[in-house]
């Protein structure tokens, strides 16, 4: 089994639809991370948590949420979703140790809005 | 806050020639600098880091890079490219700390010419 994995791998959704992405991971570690992928804009920082109390918005959190239900699970929401948001989205771990320069990635979440 | 520029969306490049995927970042603060490499259908992954100490580092794959403070770039290098390096690099940076979630690159897409 992959150390974070990430579930629907695709995804397409109607406008307005409420749509949860789910990220899990074996790694142990407690640090997670939401980023979005879009065609020339790299990767862009939704949501993080450094710990199961912790939530902090990202660059463009405007449009989602998160919950961060246990030390391996950190779920994202989009209430209502709307085309803008077709994107390859990426979740991502790291220990306080290793902090920014130990990151493990999913595999991401290939999420299309019509 | 810390910001990267890749400057270069696309590099084309002839099979076993040297290429240079360039980087240069912003910050009031020291800094860590990572290159991570996204296979298709599959997460990032770390190429190389730069933490301190020498200003060469060394990654997998043969890949390279240098960091240089006074110009603010972190340029990766590989002497002989082959086919198989086709594909889509991005530069990171966080701050020294590590304790800031990273911040990406537009990213650069490599292309390998036979």
């Amino acid at each position: 089994d992959a150390d974070v994995t990430q579930t629907p791998r695709n995804r397409i959704t109607k406008t307005g639809k409420r749509i949860m992405l789910e990220c899990s991971q074996t790694k142990g570690h407690d640090r997670m991370y939401w980023y979005r992928q879009d065609p020339g804009l790299g990767l862009r920082l939704i949501y993080y948590s450094f710990d199961v109390k912790d939530i902090n918005k990202g660059e463009i959190s405007d449009g989602y949420s998160v919950s961060r239900q246990a030390q391996a699970k950190f779920s994202l929401s989009l209430e209502s979703a709307i085309p803008n948001q077709t994107a390859l989205y990426f979740c991502a771990t790291s220990d306080s140790g290793t902090g920014a320069y130990g990151y493990t990635f999913g595999s991401g979440t290939r999420l299309t809005v019509v | 806050a810390q910001s990267v520029t890749q400057l270069d969306s696309q590099v084309p490049v002839f099979e076993e020639a040297p290429v240079e995927l360039r980087c240069n970042y912003s910050s009031s603060v020291s800094v860590y600098l990572f290159w991570y490499v996204q296979y298709p259908n599959q997460g990032l992954q770390l190429l190389l880091k730069y933490l301190s100490g020498s200003t060469l580092v060394k990654g997998i794959n043969g890949f390279e890079a240098e960091f240089n403070k006074s110009q603010t770039s972190f340029h990766l290098r590989k002497p002989s490219v082959h086919i198989s390096d086709t594909t889509e690099y991005f530069c990171a940076v966080s701050l020294f700390s590590g304790n800031t979630p990273l911040v990406f690159g537009k990213g650069t897409r490599l292309s390998v010419i036979a």
